[in-house]
């Protein structure tokens, strides 16, 4: 498929254990944006990653969070020592061109992650 | 700092009658305006977008919206509600220009479509 693809669909863990989330963006797509999707609180931008630049995280939550891209394609967004409230839906974006000119952002079909 | 409102979180039309999503937006620079559509566990798909020229933008499904600067609104419509409508819709902004990407979202608007 030519989609942006999440894996897995649904994570259920238990509070304290660390979870790992994979996004795999379009071929050819150099800009790619984590959004987590809570009850209460909409769509909340995490963090962007833009070709080799360095990412901008300043949508992370907490210093639980963090996010690797490696060489420029798949991404992992990890979360340390989760906890209840990071239950939520975490969508995963790309787009063609980062940063200067208009550009569609293509969304994945989440991950829905259930803390216990 | 950038921000949506959508005014309704739910919003219930009858098959056929007009459908009108309110989107109110606040941004101190000339903004990018996006609808999108989140239908059951599914990712979210652009319905429309403005970013510059005509102020009326025609989307897909028979969606439309026009942008408002003197309101700083962004309202999406369609004439004759369907069914297939039924689904999450998420108003958001990306200020333009160079080094803006991140999109800032309204809370969402869930239709629902009665027969």
């Amino acid at each position: 498929g030519a989609g942006v693809s999440q894996s897995p669909s649904n994570k259920v863990t238990e509070k304290g254990k660390d979870v790992e989330l994979r996004c795999d963006p379009i071929s050819g797509h150099t800009a790619l944006y984590w959004y987590r999707q809570s009850l209460g609180q909409g769509l909340e931008f995490l963090i962007y990653f833009q070709g080799n630049s360095a990412p901008d995280k300043s949508g992370l939550p907490s210093d639980r969070f963090s996010a690797e891209r490696t060489g420029g394609s798949v991404s992992t967004l990890t979360i340390q020592r989760t906890q209840q409230e990071d239950s939520a839906v975490y969508l995963c974006a790309s787009s063609s061109v980062g940063g200067t000119t208009y550009n569609e952002q293509f969304f994945g079909p989440g991950t829905r992650l259930t803390v216990l | 700092a950038q921000s949506v409102t959508q005014l309704g979180s739910h919003v219930s039309v009858s098959e056929g009658a007009l459908v009108l999503l309110r989107c109110n937006y606040s941004s101190s620079v000339p903004p990018y305006l996006f609808w999108y559509v989140q239908y059951p566990n599914q990712g979210l798909q652009l319905l429309l977008k403005y970013t510059t020229g005509a102020t009326l933008v025609k989307g897909i499904n028979g969606f439309e919206a026009e942008f408002k600067k003197s309101e700083t609104s962004f309202h999406l419509t369609k004439p004759s509600a369907h069914m297939s409508d039924a689904a999450e819709y998420f108003c958001a902004v990306r200020i333009s220009g160079a080094g803006s990407y991140q999109l800032t979202f309204g809370k969402g608007t869930k239709l629902s479509v009665i027969p």
